[in-house]
C-alpha cells in the first residue's frame, strides 16, 4: 500500500526527443505527488509537483500528467537535452503534520547528443 | 541548497563501530529528514524531526536513531555499524520554494562500513 512503483529503471532518448517516466501507486490517500531528479553527486532537487485535483501540470518542457483513477502519474520531457541527463525519482505522500514523501526506485535517463 | 550542510561528506568505517553524521540548516526550518539512497530503493525514510527534541522513526529506522538537541542540527547516529548500512545518507529540510512544497536536500554523506 505504501509503495510506489516507477518505471523504466533506464531510458535512453535522443536529442530533441521525448522523455516519459511512469509511477504508480496503490494508496488512494496520498495527496501530493512531487519529481525530483538527481545529477551525480548531488542530492535530489525538486523538479515538478502536482497534487490529485488536477490532471497535468506543465512547467517549461517538463510536464506532470495524472491519472487519479488508474492510480498513476507520469513525467514527460519535452525536447529532450544532453543535460537532462539525470537520474528521476518520483514520489507520493500524505500529509499527516507534514509530508513525509515515499519515492520511487529511481530512473536513470541518458540523452544522446 | 538552502543553507543545508552534511558532514562528513565521506566516511568509512568499522563493522561494529558507532556513527554519526551531522546535519546542519541555517534557516530555522522546523521539519527536518533522514533519508538512505540505495540503488534499487530509491530514497528510504529513516527518521524524522518535526523541533526540537521530537523526532519519530521512519520506515527503515531499525538500526538508527537521531537526535536535535537544537533546531539547526539534526544528527543521525549509527549505534553499531553494519556493512547494511552501507549507503549515502540525505539530509532534508522541507519548504516552500516557487509555488510548490517540497524537500531541500543537502548533498550528501557517502558511508562505507568494512
Amino acid at each position: 500500500q505504501q509503495q510506489v512503483k516507477q518505471s523504466p529503471q533506464s531510458l535512453i532518448v535522443q536529442k530533441g526527443g521525448i522523455s516519459i517516466i511512469n509511477c504508480a501507486y496503490e494508496n488512494t490517500a496520498f495527496d501530493y505527488f512531487p519529481w525530483y531528479q538527481q545529477f551525480p553527486g548531488k542530492g535530489p532537487a525538486l523538479l515538478i509537483a502536482i497534487r490529485p485535483d488536477v490532471s497535468e501540470k506543465k512547467e517549461g518542457r517538463f510536464t506532470i500528467s495524472f491519472n487519479k483513477s488508474a492510480k498513476q502519474f507520469s513525467l514527460h520531457i519535452m525536447d529532450s537535452q544532453p543535460g537532462d541527463s539525470a537520474t528521476y525519482f518520483c514520489a507520493a505522500s500524505l500529509f499527516s503534520g507534514t509530508y513525509k514523501y515515499i519515492f520511487g526506485t529511481g530512473t536513470r535517463l541518458k540523452v544522446l547528443a | 541548497d538552502a543553507g543545508i550542510t552534511q558532514s562528513p561528506r565521506h566516511k568509512v568505517t568499522e563493522t561494529g563501530t558507532p556513527v554519526t553524521l551531522r546535519c546542519h540548516q541555517t534557516e530555522n526550518h522546523r521539519y527536518m529528514y533522514w533519508y538512505r539512497q540505495d540503488p534499487g530503493h530509491g530514497l528510504r525514510l529513516i527518521h524524522y524531526s518535526y523541533g526540537v527534541k521530537d523526532t519519530d522513526k521512519g520506515e527503515v529506522s531499525d538500526g538508527y536513531s537521531v537526535s536535535r538537541s537544537k533546531t539547526e542540527d539534526f544528527l543521525l547516529t549509527l549505534e553499531s555499524a553494519t556493512s547494511s548500512q552501507t549507503s549515502v545518507y540525505f539530509c532534508a529540510i522541507s519548504e516552500w520554494a516557487g509555488g510548490s512544497y517540497g524537500y531541500t536536500f543537502g548533498s550528501g554523506t557517502r558511508l562505507t562500513v568494512v
